[in-house]
């Protein structure tokens, strides 16, 4: 399977603290996505780094690609209450699949 | 724009029965696929099309049929429903192979019994 794979699988922190999640991927890929799911919705895209690319910023989310050890990770730094969700990374390969990983569970306390 | 839309929210099967999701994206998108979410496995991608009249396999395609006659719709058939295929099902589209942000229905709940 190409599937990706984040880790961890769940996250708690405290509010304000930064979140760091990491995804892994077996084949080369054309770029990398982070998408959120809040609870009992549909995705929503977070932001896209492609293979030649080694770092993304968005507002409060950082996003680092390392492609010789195909594995990514998403910074989402002082984090708020509005951060609880779920956090996918979907890789793209060669072609037009889009493949997901499974998930980390992020909780942020208050 | 009504964005990507998905008709049933929720429905319960007898196993056997067969059934049709819908899913309509009003974006002009020509890409558009079928994923299944289960408890601890994520997204798998079941079907995809890249444009009208051309589909393709994802990576858990038994069980499900697809077609793609416009633009706009996308229908997944379940023709023989098993208890295996009790999922969240969410269809999602992007405007094509230079664009990759998905844009996501909202999910139907589908429980076989």
């Amino acid at each position: 399977s190409q599937q990706g794979e984040e880790d961890p699988q769940a996250l708690s922190i405290q509010e304000g603290e930064n979140a760091t999640m990491n995804c892994s991927y077996k084949t080369s890929i054309n770029n990398l996505q982070w998408y959120r799911q809040n609870s009992g919705r549909g995705l929503v895209h977070l932001i896209l780094i492609r293979s030649n690319e080694r770092e993304k910023h968005s507002g409060r989310l950082r996003v680092t690609l390392d492609t010789s050890k195909k594995s990514s990770s998403l910074l989402i730094t002082a984090s708020r209450a509005a951060d609880t969700a779920s956090y996918f990374c979907a890789t793209r390969h060669w072609g037009d699949k889009i493949i997901f990983g499974k998930g980390t569970r992020l909780h942020i306390l208050p | 724009n009504a964005g990507v839309t998905q008709t049933p929210k929720f429905q319960v099967l007898k196993t056997g029965q067969s059934m049709t999701l819908q899913c309509a994206q009003d974006m002009n998108h020509e890409y558009m696929s079928w994923y299944r979410q289960d408890p601890g496995m994520g997204l798998r991608l079941i079907h995809y099309s890249v444009g009208a009249g051309i589909t393709d396999q994802g990576e858990v395609p038994n069980g499900y049929n697809v077609s793609r006659s416009t633009t706009e719709d996308f229908p997944l058939r379940l023709l023989s429903a098993a208890p295996s295929q009790t999922s969240v099902y969410f269809c999602a589209s992007r405007a094509g192979t230079s664009r990759n942000e998905q844009f996501f229905g909202p999910g139907t709940r589908l429980t076989v019994l």
